[in-house]
């Protein structure tokens, strides 16, 4: 069973600049969240993916967009890059949308300079 | 309302000694309560996880307590050693979306 796995590990961009991350969900899951963790920071939710639509949005602005693919993979685009933008990107995937455990994938670390 | 609160910010605990994490929570709509192992450079793992209709629950060296009237819950770590060294987080979330709603994080670190 492969894990969660994401892509880049690091990534530095200027701000307002773009990026996309990417997260390779686990075998059989079809539910994707995403998380952004600041240094020495709890995770905080960004959005969820259900069978590629969107099942719920955390308190970020609409320049942080998601996609989700038929095969249950994920990206994370984030637009006009700003310095608080700077944190670790988790991806995490689950079973299905409504069962309780979330697996993590190592995660994206994102400097902007 | 939506907030998980979480303490201490770090911890040293001598190994084979008793480690002791807690968390309160305001929302009494939670009903999921996981915590999750961290280290270094690395996601988040999910160490043990509680519901509400239980008030203790037990894996291995490790142990959530669940105290529903007082809306906190604690992980305690039994014999911790210095393996056990990693950042702790306190999740919860509702069953009408399971949204995570993270604590801060108690970074413990075992002396040998």
């Amino acid at each position: 069973e492969t894990g969660v796995t994401q892509s880049p590990t690091h990534l530095i961009k200027t701000r307002g600049q773009q990026v996309t991350l990417r997260c390779s969900s686990q075998s059989g899951h079809n539910t994707v969240s995403w998380y952004q963790q600041a240094l020495g920071q709890g995770p905080q939710f960004i959005f969820q993916y259900y069978r590629e639509e969107e099942n719920g949005r955390g308190n970020f602005p609409p320049r942080f967009s998601g996609l989700q693919f038929p095969n249950y993979s994920s990206e994370l685009n984030v637009n006009a890059l700003e310095l608080d933008d700077s944190a670790l990107y988790l991806c995490a995937s689950s079973q299905d949308r409504r069962t309780d455990t979330q697996y993590f994938g190592p995660g994206t670390r994102l400097t902007v300079l | 309302q939506q907030q998980v609160k979480q303490s201490p910010q770090s911890l040293i605990v001598q190994k084979g000694g008793i480690s002791i994490i807690n968390c309160a929570y305001e929302n009494t709509a939670f009903d999921y309560f996981p915590w999750y192992q961290q280290f270094p450079g690395k996601g988040p793992a999910l160490l043990i996880a509680i519901r509400p209709d239980v008030s203790e629950k037990k894996e291995g060296r490790f142990t959530i307590s669940f105290n529903k009237s007082a809306k906190q819950f604690s992980l305690h770590i039994m014999d911790s050693q210095p393996g056990d060294s990693a950042t702790y987080f306190c999740a919860a979330s509702m069953d009408s979306n399971y949204q995570l709603i993270w604590g801060a994080g108690t970074k413990l670190i075992i002396k040998p």
